[in-house]
């Protein structure tokens, strides 16, 4: 049972830079969500989908872009990295519908360093 | 502005110890509290509250949330090194006015060390 997948796990990128993060999940859910985590500060939510074919800011959304390509599927991209953009990126996903009321489930995390 | 605050940050305990984290709140249109435990990688769900004074349990760990008071404690008794970690606490709040999402606000975790 994989729950959430993300891809890769690390990544160094040079400023300026580009590149999509990939988060797939075989759990049938509704609602995906892409969060960074830095240190002290928990986890920010960047971008969610509430269902499949909609996309809406978090918290954090300046820098990124990102695409729900099915219900599976939820990728997050950055566009012209920035060392700002160094972080732990983890995808989850949860049940139902805008959220719902259920918990969230989070992928491995991808470690991501900008230079 | 929403905020969710873990104290303490770190702890350090030896093993059999018991103890207490605690998670306070400020948000708009609460719906609920969850207790998630941070190894190296993903967070893994322990808990989630939605009424004051109703214990959750299981195995040596429990939680209960007080709606009054804006906060919630994770107990940990009788502590073991698989117990170290990041416990991070996250609220579930709507905006006043907004969309009917239900979006999570992290603390900044607590980290725990059990030595044996």
């Amino acid at each position: 049972n994989a729950g959430v997948t993300q891809t890769p796990k690390f990544q160094v990128l040079k400023t300026g830079q580009s590149m999509t993060l990939q988060c797939a999940q075989d759990m049938n859910h509704n609602s995906m969500y892409w969060y960074r985590q830095d240190p002290g500060m928990g986890l920010r939510l960047i971008y969610y989908s509430a269902s499949e074919g909609t996309t809406d800011k978090g918290e954090v959304p300046n820098g990124y872009n990102v695409s729900r390509l099915n219900k599976r599927e939820f990728s997050l991209r950055l566009e012209s990295a920035a060392p700002s953009q160094t972080s732990v990126y983890f995808c989850a996903s949860s049940e139902g519908y805008g959220g719902g009321t259920q918990p969230q489930h989070f992928g491995d995390g991808t470690r991501l360093s900008i230079l | 502005e929403d905020k969710v605050v873990q104290s303490p940050l770190s702890l350090v305990v030896h093993e059999g110890d018991t103890v207490t984290l605690n998670c306070s709140y400020e948000v708009t249109n609460f719906r609920s509290l969850l207790w998630y435990k941070q190894e190296k990688k993903a967070p893994t769900f322990l808990f989630m509250l939605t009424s004051s004074g109703i214990e959750k349990k299981s195995g040596r760990l429990s939680s209960i949330l007080d709606k009054k008071e804006l906060f919630s404690i994770l107990n940990i008794t009788a502590t073991q090194t698989g117990d170290s970690a990041v416990y991070l606490c996250a609220v579930r709040w709507v905006s006043a006015g907004g969309t009917s999402y239900g979006k999570l606000t992290f603390g900044q975790g607590t980290i725990l060390t059990v030595h044996p």
